[in-house]
């Protein structure tokens, strides 16, 4: 069974600086997918980028990018410029990329405090 | 277009009632899945509905939790006899599963049912 890890279970950043989340997760797969969640006081799970196992480039979305070491089985996000709106829960998540084992697999979550 | 939607809100209950709680995915979104959140914890994966495959149920906690779903509309989660372990927020998310291509496809979530066993 696949496990996700995530040992900060709060972080805090002063407004403009910049962050990283730290996830690990273990696996016996070698094709997967990997998933970083928000999650706002509304408890509305918001994906904010993914990365395919396959692909060596790191994703990147905007403020968003991910460090993903596959033989490490590392998955880290990095926050830049941080606003107030990022402050929020955010979960790390793993997904197989068999067909028909579709459910994603989450850690116990971050929660990311922005200082102004 | 619509998100998907969970009703109740939040739903408070005595233990030993039963109660069931309601997903409505994203119209032509053919993968369902209800996830259970505890207070302070991450989402625990309960079941997943694709098209009309046999739900994988493995993540069920007890035989007191059941769900159905009506085509690819709408599901209702049912926990029987509630227990205070049970209260949680349950997360209802959806997806775009092509029958036999495994691909990345994004679940989208629900806004949760917050559940209060007293």
């Amino acid at each position: 069974a696949q496990t996700v890890t995530q040992s900060q279970p709060e972080m805090s950043v002063q407004e403009a600086e910049t962050v990283t989340l730290s996830c690990t997760y273990d696996t016996s797969e070698s094709d997967y997918y990997l998933f970083w969640y928000k999650q706002p006081p509304s408890r509305q799970m918001i994906l904010v980028i993914r990365q395919e196992a396959y692909k060596q480039q790191n994703a990147t979305e905007n403020r968003f990018s991910v460090n993903f070491q596959k033989a490490a089985k590392s998955f880290s996000l990095k926050i830049s410029d941080s606003q107030l709106g990022d402050a929020a829960m955010y979960f790390c998540a793993y997904r197989s990329a068999d067909f028909g084992n579709e459910k994603l697999t989450f850690g116990t979550g971050t929660r990311l405090t922005i200082i102004p | 277009g619509a998100g998907v939607s969970q009703s109740p809100s939040n739903k408070v209950t005595e233990k030993g009632k039963d109660v069931e709680l309601r997903c409505d995915p994203i119209s032509g979104h053919t993968a369902l899945y209800w996830y259970r959140q505890r207070l302070g914890q991450g989402l625990e994966f309960l079941i997943y509905f694709q098209g009309n495959s046999a739900p994988d149920k493995s993540g069920l906690p007890s035989d007191r939790f059941s769900a159905e779903r009506t085509g690819e509309s709408v599901s209702t989660l049912t926990i029987q006899r509630t227990q205070q372990e049970d209260s949680a927020v349950y997360l209802c998310a959806s997806s775009l599963v092509v029958s036999g291509w495994s691909s990345y496809n994004e679940q989208f979530f629900g806004p949760g049912t917050r559940l209060t066993v007293l």
